[in-house]
């Protein structure tokens, strides 16, 4: 079955400081996605990245950076510098590689993030 | 252009009762999913559907049902509203089936739904 772990319930920091959100999944799948999405107190999910299972390649957009290892099955998430806007809950997501599937993705149970300024 | 918007915001229902949300993909995008989520969790996925057909389901009671219109706008139906029906109710839309899996979905902001 696929599973998707995301260990801390609560982070709370303070402005400028560095945090890395964990992410941990399980799948039988070769081929799969993941993705992480943020979720602001407004509710929609905003997407921030997708990666399949085959590119293991670590990825930055400015302050955010991505940490792949499949060896551990993780997908780890790393904001830089962290300001009071980036307070949100962020939910991690595993999709599987499966030809008609365009919507259905299985969530970890998210990580409040909480800057204090 | 107008994300994915939802409607009603906020329902409040009592049990027993029948529930409609309704939800309006993004322009040009055919296919919608349905999300619950209870407080304090992630997202559970209800149903998916591609040009008006059911393409998946996930592990919720037959009392939940969903259709999509030929605008590729859906509904989601809950008969026999329950306690634990407490939830935001998400709709998520996008662009087209391609290989499957790793479709970028665009969220609307939900229908907040309390049941007493």
């Amino acid at each position: 079955a696929q599973k998707v772990t995301q260990a801390q319930t609560e982070i709370s920091v303070v402005e400028k400081e560095d945090v890395t959100l964990d992410c941990v999944y399980e799948t039988r799948d070769t081929t799969y996605y993941l993705f992480w999405y943020k979720q602001p107190p407004s509710g929609e999910l905003v997407f921030l990245i997708r990666r399949n299972s085959f590119d293991e390649q670590n990825e930055i957009s400015g302050r955010y950076s991505w940490n792949f290892q499949k060896s551990t099955s993780s997908f780890n998430f790393t904001i830089t510098a962290s300001q009071v806007v980036d307070s949100a809950v962020y939910f991690c997501a595993l999709s599987e590689a499966r030809r008609g599937n365009t919507g259905k993705l299985i969530f970890g149970q998210g990580t409040t993030l909480q800057v204090k300024p | 252009d107008a994300g994915v918007t939802q409607s009603p915001t906020h329902l409040i229902k009592t049990r027993g009762q029948h529930v409609t949300l309704r939800c309006s993909p993004i322009s040009g995008h055919k296919s919608v999913s349905w999300y619950q989520q209870v407080l304090g969790q992630g997202p559970q996925f209800i149903f998916q559907y591609y040009e008006k057909e059911e393409r998946g389901r996930g592990n919720f009671p037959d009392r939940f049902s969903a259709r999509q219109f030929p605008n590729y706008s859906s509904e989601l139906n809950v008969n026999a509203l329950l306690l634990g029906d407490s939830a935001l109710y998400l709709c998520a839309s996008s662009a087209h089936q391609g290989a499957g899996g790793n479709e970028k979905l665009f969220f609307g902001s939900g229908t907040q739904l309390s049941v007493l």
